[in-house]
């Protein structure tokens, strides 16, 4: 069975103050791992998707990274407003064109000023 | 255009009402897809619509109907609702041909009395 575990599941940081989120997946045939973001109440907002172990994508105060097991968000100086939840999903071959998610637990990150 | 809209933002229903939640797209994906977020946990998927036809039903009770009317709306229709039902609904499209990147309308929060 497919699985995706995020760590930690909250972080609180101080502005500035850079860190790592954690993505760890097992998975039969990665199609494709994304990285969401998601305010309270509100629907998650697409981050980056990420294909093949050593790809990056940057955005912003965001980078993401990608392994053959896991997949890092890296905030560099965050700053309040970055203050979020953060889900990472993964979309596995299922014989289908579209994509079936399976979504970790997310983290909640809090940076204060 | 990069927005999923969902109509109405709010929703309070008592368990014998009848009501209706809607998502639009325009940008021209043919998959849709309904997901369930209770809340602190990540979204939960319900159904998916490939080419306007219900591919996937993830064992959600008959109490939830969609529709597909065209390839840019999407409807819930909600019958005889249980209070455990309240959640933040969430509507989400992607192109069948491309990375799949899935992007979601802000959702609809419902309250079921």
């Amino acid at each position: 069975e497919d699985q995706v575990t995020q760590s930690p599941e909250a972080l609180r940081l101080q502005e500035g103050e850079s860190s790592s989120l954690n993505c760890s997946y097992t998975v039969s045939g990665l199609r494709g791992l994304f990285w969401y973001r998601q305010d309270p109440g509100k629907g998650p907002e697409f981050l980056f998707t990420l294909y093949s172990a050593g790809e990056e994508k940057e955005k912003e105060r965001l980078k993401a990274t990608l392994t053959k097991k896991e997949s890092f968000l890296h905030i560099t100086a965050p700053k309040p407003e970055d203050s979020a939840t953060y889900l990472c999903a993964v979309r596995t071959a299922g014989g289908t064109s579209y994509g079936k998610l399976t979504f970790g637990q997310g983290t909640i990150l809090t940076v204060h000023p | 255009d990069t927005e999923v809209t969902q109509t109405p933002k709010h929703l309070v229903m008592g368990m014998t009402n009848k009501k209706s939640l809607k998502c639009e797209q325009h940008m021209g994906h043919r998959a849709m897809y309904w997901y369930k977020q209770k809340a602190k946990k990540p979204p939960e998927l319900m159904f998916v619509y490939s080419y306007e036809k219900l591919s996937i039903n993830e064992s959600v009770p008959s109490r939830f109907s969609p529709e597909c009317p065209n390839s840019s709306l999407l409807n819930l229709h909600l019958h005889a609702l249980q209070p455990e039902d309240s959640a933040l609904y969430l509507c989400a499209s992607s192109s069948l041909v491309s990375h799949n990147e899935q992007f979601f309308g802000p959702g609809t929060r419902l309250t079921v009395l």
